[in-house]
């Protein structure tokens, strides 16, 4: 059974600091691994996907890494702004034939300016 | 990509009762999901809402408790039945379209059981 850890659990930055989210999982054999921000009291925004054979995804100030033999993903924001303070999730997708996801429990983030 | 709305936002409702939540797509999509996050806790799927067919529940979770409906590929229903406070959580629809990953959620509905 998939198992997906994020540590820390929380997060606290000054603004302008680079912050390093970590997320891991058991079971290496995913299709692809998602990362979401949530506000409080939000829904889920999609932020980066990776597939399984990618190594990096890259948007703007956000970066994601894969290295799916050690299970692990990090997510990185550069240069970080109070807007950025929210939770955020990573999912592993197990197959290209079903679309279920298994999240870990977060990284409740907080900037301060 | 999809944009995906449900209703109602949130709810309070007292024990015994049911609710029942929309979750509406503005373009087709091949999969629809629904999961809870209960307090402080991450997501956990509930169950694959099948086109035309019984949903697809996910262990720990039963069509008593949760039925679930998806007439069509742009809308969905869930029910949560008898309602009791553990039942209290934000339940989020998503849904994934044909050829591309990415797995679009809903805003969510806050739920409140007394």
């Amino acid at each position: 059974k998939q198992e997906v850890t994020q540590i820390p659990a929380a997060l606290s930055v000054p603004e302008g600091e680079n912050l390093v989210l970590n997320c891991s999982f058991t079971d290496s054999a995913i299709y692809n691994l998602q990362w979401f921000r949530q506000d409080p009291g939000k829904g889920l925004t999609s932020l980066l996907l990776i597939q399984s054979s990618q190594r990096e995804q890259t948007s703007g100030r956000l970066n994601a890494s894969l290295d799916k033999s050690s299970g692990r993903s990090t997510l990185y924001i550069a240069a970080s702004q109070p807007g950025d303070s929210a939770t955020y999730l990573c999912a592993v997708r197990r197959s290209a034939a079903g679309n279920k996801l298994t999240f870990g429990g977060g990284t409740r983030v907080l900037v301060k300016p | 990509s999809a944009v995906i709305s449900q209703k109602p936002s949130r709810d309070i409702c007292q024990r015994g009762t049911s609710l029942t939540i929309q979750c509406q797509v503005d373009s087709q999509v091949t999969m629809m999901f629904w999961y809870r996050q209960q307090p402080g806790q991450s997501l956990t799927l509930i169950a694959t809402a099948n086109q035309g067919s019984e949903a697809t529940y996910e262990s720990g979770f039963v069509i008593d408790k949760f039925p679930i409906s998806r007439p069509n590929l742009t809308f969905s229903t869930l029910t949560v039945s008898n309602m009791s406070p553990e039942d209290s959580s934000i339940y989020l629809c998503s849904g994934a379209q044909g050829g591309t990953d990415t797995q679009y959620f809903g805003p969510g509905t806050r739920l409140t059981v007394l």
